[in-house]
C-alpha cells in the first residue's frame, strides 16, 4: 500500500521568511495529493492540492510542487506570517477512495 | 452553512464502558470516514463507508464499529475492546464520482478514558 514521509517534523521561521515542507511517497499510481493546515484543537483543513497531470500550483502565498519522477511533493509559503503556524499535513491518494497522510510539520512563525 | 459537525467537542469515559461520537454532514457527500490522531502522529484510517448502508475497515479498525444508515451520519462506537481509545477522533466526508478524494473534516471529538 501508499506510505508517506513527511520532513520535517518541526520547522521554524522568521516572520516574512518562506517555509518548505517536503514529502515522498511510495506508491506511482497515486493521482492525488492535497495539503492540509491544522490548528491546535481542530480538524485539518485543505489548504491547496495537486493532481498528477500538473507539475505546479499556486494560490497567493502558497504553492505545491510535484515530481512524479522522484515521487515527491513539496508545500512552500512565502512571506509567512504568525497566522501561519500550525501544524501541517500532506497525504497521497492510496486507493479508490482513501487518502495516506504524513505525520505532520509543526510550522512556527515567530514576529 | 454546509459542513461537518462533531458531537461532543470533549468526551470522558470511564475504562470498561462503549462511547458513540457523532457525525453529521449536509454536504450532500457520498463517502464518509473516521481517522483517530494521537500526537505526533498522522491521521489513521479507522473506517470509511462509499455509500449508505455499506462501510469498510481501515488500517486501524479493531475496538471500534460504525453505521450508515443515513446518508447525512456515521456515527462512531469506541467499544470497550478498544485498549488505547484515548485519542482525538475526526470525521470526514468527500463527494464521490471523481478520481481525485478531496476530503473535508469535522471540528472532531477529544475523547479521554478515566
Amino acid at each position: 500500500g501508499e506510505n508517506v514521509e513527511q520532513h520535517p517534523s518541526t520547522l521554524s521561521v522568521q516572520e516574512g521568511d518562506s517555509a518548505v515542507i517536503k514529502c515522498t511517497y511510495s506508491d506511482s499510481a497515486s493521482n492525488y495529493f492535497p495539503w492540509y493546515k491544522q490548528e491546535l484543537g481542530k480538524g485539518p483543513q485543505l489548504i491547496i492540492d495537486i493532481r498528477s497531470n500538473v507539475g505546479e500550483k499556486k494560490d497567493q502565498r502558497i504553492a505545491v510542487t510535484l515530481n512524479k519522477t522522484a515521487k515527491h511533493f513539496s508545500l512552500h509559503i512565502t512571506e509567512t506570517q504568525p497566522e501561519d503556524s500550525a501544524v501541517y499535513f500532506c497525504a497521497a491518494s492510496g486507493g479508490f477512495q482513501k487518502l495516506v497522510f504524513g505525520t505532520g510539520t509543526r510550522l512556527l512563525v515567530s514576529p | 452553512d454546509g459542513g461537518i459537525t462533531q458531537s461532543p467537542k470533549y468526551l470522558f469515559r470511564k475504562e470498561g464502558q462503549n462511547v458513540t461520537l457523532s457525525c453529521e454532514q449536509n454536504l450532500n457527500h457520498d463517502a464518509m470516514y473516521w481517522y483517530r490522531q494521537d500526537p505526533g502522529q498522522g491521521l489513521r484510517l479507522i473506517y470509511y463507508s462509499q455509500i449508505v448502508n455499506d462501510f469498510q475497515k481501515g488500517d486501524i479498525a479493531e475496538g471500534y464499529s460504525v453505521s450508515r444508515e443515513k446518508k447525512e451520519s456515521f456515527p462512531l462506537t469506541v467499544t470497550s475492546a478498544q485498549k488505547n481509545p484515548t485519542a482525538f477522533y475526526l470525521c470526514a466526508s468527500s463527494p464521490t464520482g471523481t478520481p481525485y478524494n478531496e476530503q473535508f473534516f469535522g471540528p472532531g471529538t477529544r475523547l479521554t478514558v478515566l
